[in-house]
């Protein structure tokens, strides 16, 4: 156990509808990643948020957003969903700023769109 | 932007045999090269890394070396063990506070 926690794990939701997906990283670290992870995809990076605020993005549509929280839960949001949107998302959490400092994976969201 | 790509994307070794993934980037910008193992249904965890300073990495069993010259970096297992049997991701970032990129993984079976 990573001490990083995600919720929920299963999701089925159908297109064009929007869902939040939750992660409590660990104890004591204020950096969150989001991740996806798709069969056709592999593993993407999405964005990173730091104390509150967006450090890094890399792959994220503009249909996606993110935010973090003064307790530093983190929560994603998909809005029109499409079938492409299908896949695994994890939270990473990590102590610091930099991706230097070791990211610990939470069990991820089974995200599945019909 | 940055690209990874990782090879073979499946490796089985015997028992006690050495496995090698292979991955190259193209961002000669990237200097942080941080190696996941993902067990099947389980979440990635990070086994070894190494900065664009250092040419080789060791802990145990597991030893990464990195050719900056020609944009690579492997991953060494010696005496792989069952429990090896996962996929490993490779992936290259600037560092500090770039994105990160994962190559497509490698499917690793040790067999017994």
């Amino acid at each position: 156990d990573s001490g990083v926690t995600q919720t929920p794990k299963h999701l089925i939701t159908a297109t064009g509808q929007r869902v939040t997906l939750r992660c409590s990283p660990r104890s004591g670290d204020l950096s969150v990643y989001w991740y996806q992870q798709s069969l056709d995809q592999g593993l993407q990076f999405l964005i990173q948020y730091y104390n509150g605020e967006e450090r890094a993005k890399g792959n994220i549509l503009e249909r996606f957003s993110a935010q973090q929280f003064p307790d530093l839960h983190s929560e994603l949001n998909l809005s029109s969903l499409e079938l492409g949107d299908s896949a695994l998302y994890f939270c990473a959490s990590s102590v610091a700023e930099s991706l230097y400092n070791e990211q610990f994976f939470g069990p991820g969201t089974r995200l599945t769109v019909l | 932007g940055e690209n990874v790509e990782q090879h073979p994307s499946t490796l089985s070794v015997q028992e006690g045999d050495s496995a090698v993934i292979k991955c190259t980037y193209s961002d000669s910008a990237s200097n942080y090269f941080p190696w996941y193992k993902q067990e099947l249904g389980k979440r990635p965890q990070l086994i070894i890394d190494i900065r664009s300073n250092v040419g080789e990495k060791k802990d145990q069993r597991i030893a990464v070396t990195l050719n900056k010259t020609a944009k690579h970096f492997s991953l060494h297992i010696t005496e792989t063990q069952p429990e090896d049997s996962a996929v490993y991701f490779c992936a290259a970032s600037g560092g500090g506070y770039q994105k990160v990129t994962f190559g497509t993984g490698t499917k690793l079976q040790v067999i017994p």
